[in-house]
């Protein structure tokens, strides 16, 4: 699993509902990463965590929100604010020394 | 701007049928290009990392090169397990943290 466990695997939301991914990971690494995709578009970044209880934005960070309170979870929140939240998500974490991302197995959540 | 581009967007293959996927990038001080395999509703595998002009890597029936502008994805005598979507990314340049930024990807299609 490289190391790195998301859940859900399929989520169904109402809309104004907030929902919350967890990703979970066992390689003692600091940097992770949520990436949101859609068909026929790049990942692209909603937040990223360098270090506990730190983080910053990414991309597209507009209503998502993170927390980083240990190092090996980095949990995403997808608010009432978010227009569009229908998307596949991916936690990824980090090997600082060589910069390549490891995937977990993907989140798949729809607005009903 | 910091961009990646991939092509073509779809490849159909015969069983057998050799053939390469492009990578173009604009980023300055390119500290490394990754490429990675998604199968559908995955996350994406980790399949190589090019940091220099020159450098190639091999993995089965997969070979990967870099030039200072574009890497290629060498696919030769392709197998129906080879289908997927193939995706590259390069570290944003200007000394940037975190991210990598994605291509779109190509999706590989390969018939028995």
């Amino acid at each position: 699993d490289g190391g790195i466990t998301q859940s859900p695997k399929y989520l169904f939301r109402k809309e104004g509902q907030n929902v919350t991914l967890s990703c979970e990971q066992n390689l003692n690494h600091d940097a992770m990463y949520w990436y949101r995709q859609d068909p026929g578009q790049g990942l692209r970044l909603i937040y990223y965590s360098q270090i506990v209880n730190d983080f910053q934005k990414g991309d597209i960070a507009e209503g998502y929100s993170v927390s980083r309170e240990k190092k090996e979870s980095f949990p995403l929140t997808v608010t009432s604010a978010q227009k569009n939240p229908t998307a596949f998500y991916l936690c990824a974490h980090a090997d600082t020394n060589t910069g390549e991302l490891f995937f977990g197995e993907g989140s798949r959540l729809t607005v009903l | 701007e910091d961009q990646v581009t991939q092509s073509p967007e779809a490849l159909r293959l015969q069983e057998g049928e050799s053939s390469s996927l492009n990578c173009s990038y604009t980023v300055s001080g390119l500290r490394g290009l990754f490429w990675y395999r998604q199968d559908p509703g995955k996350g994406p595998e980790f399949l190589f990392t090019l940091y220099s002009a020159g450098e190639e890597k091999e993995k089965e029936r997969l070979k990967a090169t870099l030039t200072k502008k574009e890497s290629f994805l060498h696919i030769t005598a392709p197998k129906p397990e080879d289908s997927a979507t193939y995706l590259c990314a390069v570290p944003p340049g200007g000394g940037s943290q975190g991210n990598l930024i994605f291509g779109k990807g190509t999706k590989l299609s390969v018939k028995p």
